[in-house]
């Protein structure tokens, strides 16, 4: 119930590219999707995050669809460039202050 | 949003010693969370630490293990004791923002047991 489920584990894109990441969950308390940019030796740092009241979110080159009724949701980097090479996590909450529910992580390589 | 200073970023331990790490918030939070991710995965939940409260451990995680303490609102740490190889990996607090400005992670503490 409380698992997210994330994929793919790792993609690889050329410059200029849109990878895609997709996540699903079960749990339909979730009220908050966030996604977290991780490079090595950093922390995760968020990136975007969107409520289950809105299908679409765009921040930047960065947008999150989001399909409630089929609980998923993903990421979309558009005119991906080499420094967006990171490790990408998605994320649920259920209430405010509550802990997050992590993904497994996709591990995203842009080509120059 | 918040700022953490975590400390410290790295450290090599012997086995059977204890490691502190500290988390530093600039300004004051309600909820901190600490997290482990091994290298390569996911992040887990250890605990969530409430200020004046016993932190709540996850499943899997014990306080005789990992000690926490929250004396006020913007600091709190975590102790990973009697430490084995098993232990190695990397450690980050978070905190809630205020807000909906989402959640902010410090830089992890890297953790190699010898």
């Amino acid at each position: 119930q409380q698992q997210v489920k994330q994929s793919p584990q790792s993609l690889i894109v050329q410059k200029g590219g849109i990878p895609i990441i997709n996540c699903a969950y079960e749990n339909t308390a979730f009220d908050y999707f966030p996604w977290y940019q991780q490079f090595p030796g950093k922390g995760p740092a968020l990136l975007i995050a969107i409520r289950p009241d809105v299908s679409e979110k765009k921040e930047g080159r960065f947008t999150i669809s989001f399909n409630k009724s089929a609980k998923q949701f993903s990421l979309h980097i558009m005119d991906s460039q080499p420094g967006d090479s990171a490790t990408y996590f998605c994320a649920a909450r259920v209430t405010s202050g509550s802990r997050l529910t992590f993904g497994e992580g996709t591990q995203l390589t842009v080509n120059p | 949003s918040a700022v953490i200073s975590q400390k410290p970023s790295r450290d090599i331990c012997q086995r059977g010693t204890s490691l502190t790490i500290q988390c530093q918030v600039d300004s004051q939070v309600t909820m901190m969370f600490w997290y482990r991710q091994q290298p390569g995965q996911s992040l887990t939940l250890i605990a969530t630490a409430n200020q004046g409260s016993e932190a709540t451990y996850e499943s899997g995680f014990v306080i005789d293990k990992f000690p926490i303490s929250r004396p006020n609102l913007t600091f709190s740490t975590l102790t990973v004791s009697n430490l084995s190889p098993e232990d190695s990996s990397i450690y980050l607090c978070s905190v809630d923002n205020s807000f909906g400005q989402g959640y902010t992670f410090g830089s992890g503490t890297r953790l190699t047991v010898v």
